[in-house]
């Protein structure tokens, strides 16, 4: 079974610019779960979706959105770029939100904000 | 709130020596324990959890952690590491009882194994 897939891998952007990375969970799952890694913070909850719902959202400026489509497949976008977004975004995929299901992540896609 | 604590950054352990890495938690309800590894320019990697049950839990790679509940701890153990064990190791909780997926890790400790 395939794993998680994120696209594109690498990204680099300059301040003001907007960005859209995109993450294909394992097949069956529904929940797609997105986090920010940085030296500094660490592993960082940005939101889930679930069904093409959020259902819960991190501490995060408007800046950062996102959504699922009916293939459960997601996007987030980030608008308005500054320098402090350079991280690692990881996506995480589900069978379903919430109770005991196990999450598993993408290989990640990092993005350089110059 | 939940939170989870990784006391030590970095543990250093000689090839084919026993290896602990620490966890602390502290959840409302009660707790969904997880491990996982990240190698170097990858993503997190699911190495084991634990829901309810018995109190040590095994793993992917030889790895198990021992859920000790009065402690409010859920160590990482390996017998005999290997080189290739070297990572960072991420401990991470979520509240069962909660309707949200969302994970709350820990800072991470950086496993070297030493030849």
């Amino acid at each position: 079974k395939a794993g998680v897939t994120q696209t594109p891998r690498y990204l680099i952007k300059t301040r003001g610019q907007q960005v859209t990375l995109s993450c294909s969970p394992i097949s069956g799952h529904r929940s797609v779960s997105w986090y920010q890694q940085t030296p500094g913070q660490g592993l960082q909850f940005l939101f889930e979706y679930f069904s093409e719902t959020q259902r819960n959202k991190g501490n995060f400026p408007g800046r950062f959105s996102g959504r699922q489509f009916s293939n459960s497949r997601s996007e987030m976008n980030v608008s308005t770029l500054e320098l402090g977004d350079s991280a690692l975004y990881l996506c995480a995929s589900a069978r379903l939100a919430g109770g005991t299901d196990t999450q598993y992540f993408g290989p990640g896609t990092r993005l350089t904000v110059l | 709130a939940q939170s989870v604590a990784q006391p030590e950054d970095q543990v250093n352990v000689a090839e084919g020596n026993p290896l602990t890495v620490k966890c602390t938690y502290s959840v409302s309800g009660n707790p969904y324990l997880f491990w996982y590894v990240q190698y170097p320019n990858r993503g997190l990697q699911f190495l084991l959890k634990y829901i309810t049950g018995d109190n040590l839990v095994k793993g992917s790679y030889g790895f198990e952690a021992e859920f000790n509940k009065s402690q409010t701890s859920f160590h990482l153990k390996k017998p005999s590491a290997l080189v290739s064990d070297s990572a960072l190791y991420f401990c991470a909780v979520r509240d069962i009882y909660s309707s949200a997926s969302k994970i709350i890790f820990g800072s991470g400790t950086r496993l070297s194994i030493r030849p």
